[in-house]
């Protein structure tokens, strides 16, 4: 088992450009978390996705959304970068909410 | 607001010296707390869970309702114990997690 997998591992895009990230999750989980790790900060929520629906979200701007397909890969999608945006962005999945599994990150560069 | 809060952001320690990675927190009711670790070029992954009640690599954490803080602890302190370490808990009612800011831990030979 792979684990979590999360492509690509880094990306460049520039001020309001549009960027998909995606994540598998671990074999067997059915729920996919996202995170955003800004630089010296600790992970913060973006959103959950469970059953192919965003079950809960955190405090980001509806630039964020997501999709969950029924094999429960997921992804983010970023319209509109701006700088603030440039940070890890974590996947994490979980057997309907229990420990989660962290991917190792997509590192999103905007310029 | 619930809050986590990991006041050092850097804590460096020698080799076989006792080591203490603070974390308080701001929550009504019973929480459950983890922490979670980042080793260099290794993704995050949880540590140990206040539930367990549960020695994992020789760290131990209380709960301690009255100081609300869940301090992570280890009597000897080995090199390969650097790394980053995160406090975090779930949001009321959800498994949505709340990390702190981190406190990496250097341990030098």
């Amino acid at each position: 088992d792979a684990g979590v997998t999360q492509s690509p591992t880094h990306l460049i895009k520039t001020r309001g450009q549009q960027v998909t990230l995606r994540c598998s999750p671990k074999s067997g989980h059915d729920t996919v978390s996202w995170y955003q790790q800004a630089l010296g900060q600790g992970p913060q929520f973006i959103f959950q996705y469970y059953e192919e629906e965003e079950r809960q979200r955190g405090n980001f701007p509806d630039r964020f959304s997501g999709h969950q397909f029924p094999n429960y890969s997921s992804e983010l999608n970023v319209n509109a970068l701006l700088l603030g945006d440039s940070a890890l962005y974590l996947c994490a999945s979980s057997l309907s909410g229990d420990k989660l599994f962290f991917g190792s990150g997509t590192q999103l560069s905007v310029l | 607001a619930q809050r986590v809060t990991q006041p050092e952001k850097l804590l460096s320690v020698f080799k076989g010296a006792p080591v203490e990675l603070k974390c308080n927190y701001s929550y009504s009711g019973s929480p459950e707390l983890f922490w979670y670790v980042q080793y260099s070029r290794q993704r995050l992954q949880l540590l140990l869970r206040h539930i367990s009640r549960e020695s994992i690599k020789g760290f131990t954490a209380d709960l301690n309702k009255g100081e609300t803080s869940f301090h992570l602890k280890k009597p000897f302190a080995q090199e390969e114990d650097s790394a980053m370490y995160y406090c975090a808990l779930p949001l009321q009612n959800t498994d949505k997690l709340i990390f702190g800011t981190g406190t990496r831990l250097q341990v030098f030979p």
